[in-house]
């Protein structure tokens, strides 16, 4: 199993839909979450963090923590065509310092 | 503020040619420094990651190599380049392990 697994194909949502997105971690003992969104040719940059279980809303987005069974989503409300691009999963294990990432999950906005 | 600095923004290299990429961070101390690599595509491959000065862990076996010198100053380097190093190298630091990673504007690499 993948430390870190984002499955979907790409994601095509029209303008004002809701987007969700999955993400599945292999460490039990994983401690922070993150969610990251990367244009095409640039950085990624962060959208959430969330450490407990339960949800996490920042404006449009909500990020939802479930560790018993190990996974972390990301739903983005009033979808925008701003909004395409590719979303990437991020965790941190227990007693390290290492952050791995899933392969990302690309999203298309459709005006 | 904190800010981090990546360059060169592009690098074209021969295949066996040297590399030395170079990531400085500014308004902050002892941060986690990471170096990840992009194939075209793909998702972010963790390289390399330093807890602080000389401390490094490498993720990837391959002929690549990374050097702390300085508490801000973490750099990527090989001897020989292959066709297999091109990619998007992003450099990243956080100030704890829990806490949320920055990115550089990264380094586009093309081995030819």
């Amino acid at each position: 199993q993948k430390e870190v697994e984002q499955n979907s194909g790409p994601l095509s949502v029209p303008e004002g839909a809701i987007a969700s997105l999955n993400c599945t971690y292999s460490d039990r003992v994983s401690q922070s979450f993150f969610w990251y969104r990367q244009y095409s040719g640039k950085s990624p940059e962060l959208i959430m963090s969330i450490y407990s279980n339960g949800d996490k809303e920042d404006g449009r987005f909500t990020a939802q923590l479930n560790k018993a069974s190990q996974y972390v989503s990301l739903l983005i409300r009033d979808s925008q065509p701003s909004d395409s691009a590719t979303y990437l999963c991020a965790v941190t294990s227990y007693g390290n310092n290492r952050l791995a990432f899933g392969k990302g999950n690309q999203v298309v906005v459709i005006p | 503020s904190q800010t981090i600095h990546q360059w060169p923004a592009t690098l074209v290299q021969p295949v066996g040619s040297p590399l030395s990429l170079e990531c400085t961070v500014e308004g902050t101390s002892n941060p986690n420094l990471y170096w990840y690599r992009q194939a075209a595509g793909r998702g972010l491959q963790l390289l390399f990651y330093s807890v602080g000065i000389g401390q490094i862990s490498s993720e990837v076996p391959q002929n690549l190599s990374a050097s702390r010198p300085q508490d801000r100053q973490f750099i990527l380097s090989s001897k020989k380049l292959l066709l297999s190093d091109s990619g998007f190298y992003l450099c990243a630091w956080r100030i704890h392990k829990n806490t949320e990673a920055f990115f550089g504007q990264g380094t586009r690499l093309t081995v030819v």
